[in-house]
């Protein structure tokens, strides 16, 4: 069965940098993108960006330009998501789904709490 | 980039049925889209894909009482014979260049 699972919640300071793990099982990897949403303490959904794990393109949010990097391991079928320059409302759960849209499949969360 | 419009509650009683909304924005009417569920406390978990025909296609394991339907540039999902655990937030989704969530609609089950 498809899975896709996630490293463990971290805590950092502001200013810092955070990498996300998601390892994927029960597919062909290189066959489905990645894609990474994140959603603040009682907010909604929302989308970070998306990998191809064929080829790794990537198109990321407008607004995380330039701190957002997505990468993929082929070998190991994982997908990495590193965050820069921490700010306080990076705080959130981060998600890992398969897909570049409709993502039929989703990882468990990471919780990532930037907290000087 | 289309904008996806929900209204933000619901509620309906156990048993019964209920119909979310989720709207594209004007010159976006044509596009697919994908409705998640996220029980409280819980990730998000994929219902079903729908296209402006009405079609859909259900994700593994969403029981039968999960449907969508269309109509214009409004897209639907209809839950029949509520149950206590459909209590969760709904988020329509959908994809031009970049991915677009609506605001989620937060369903009680009276």
């Amino acid at each position: 069965q498809v899975q896709l699972v996630q490293s463990g919640a971290e805590v950092k300071k502001p200013g810092a940098s955070v990498k996300v793990s998601c390892k994927a099982s029960g597919y062909t990897f290189t066959s489905h993108g990645i894609s990474w949403v994140r959603q603040a303490p009682g907010q909604g959904l929302e989308w970070m960006g998306r990998i191809s794990a064929h080829n790794g393109n990537t198109n990321y949010a407008q607004k995380l330009q330039g701190r957002v990097i997505m990468t993929t391991d082929t070998s190991t079928s994982t997908a990495y998501m590193e965050l820069r320059s921490l700010r306080s409302d990076d705080t959130a759960v981060y998600y890992c789904a398969r897909g570049d849209w409709g993502f039929d499949y989703w990882g468990q969360g990471t919780l990532v709490t930037v907290s000087s | 980039q289309p904008v996806l419009t929900q209204s933000s509650s619901a509620s309906a009683s156990l048993g019964s049925s209920v119909k979310l909304t989720c709207t594209l924005s004007s010159g976006h009417s044509s596009y697919i889209i994908a409705w998640h569920q996220q029980q409280p406390g819980k990730a998000p978990r994929y219902l079903l894909k729908l296209e402006r025909s009405g079609s859909y296609n259900k994700g593994s394991g969403v029981p039968d009482r999960f449907s969508g339907s269309s109509s214009g540039a409004d897209r639907y999902l209809t839950i029949s014979n509520l149950q206590s655990e459909d209590e969760a937030d709904y988020y329509c989704e959908t994809w031009d260049t970049t991915g677009v969530f609506g605001g989620g609609t937060k369903l009680t089950v009276l």
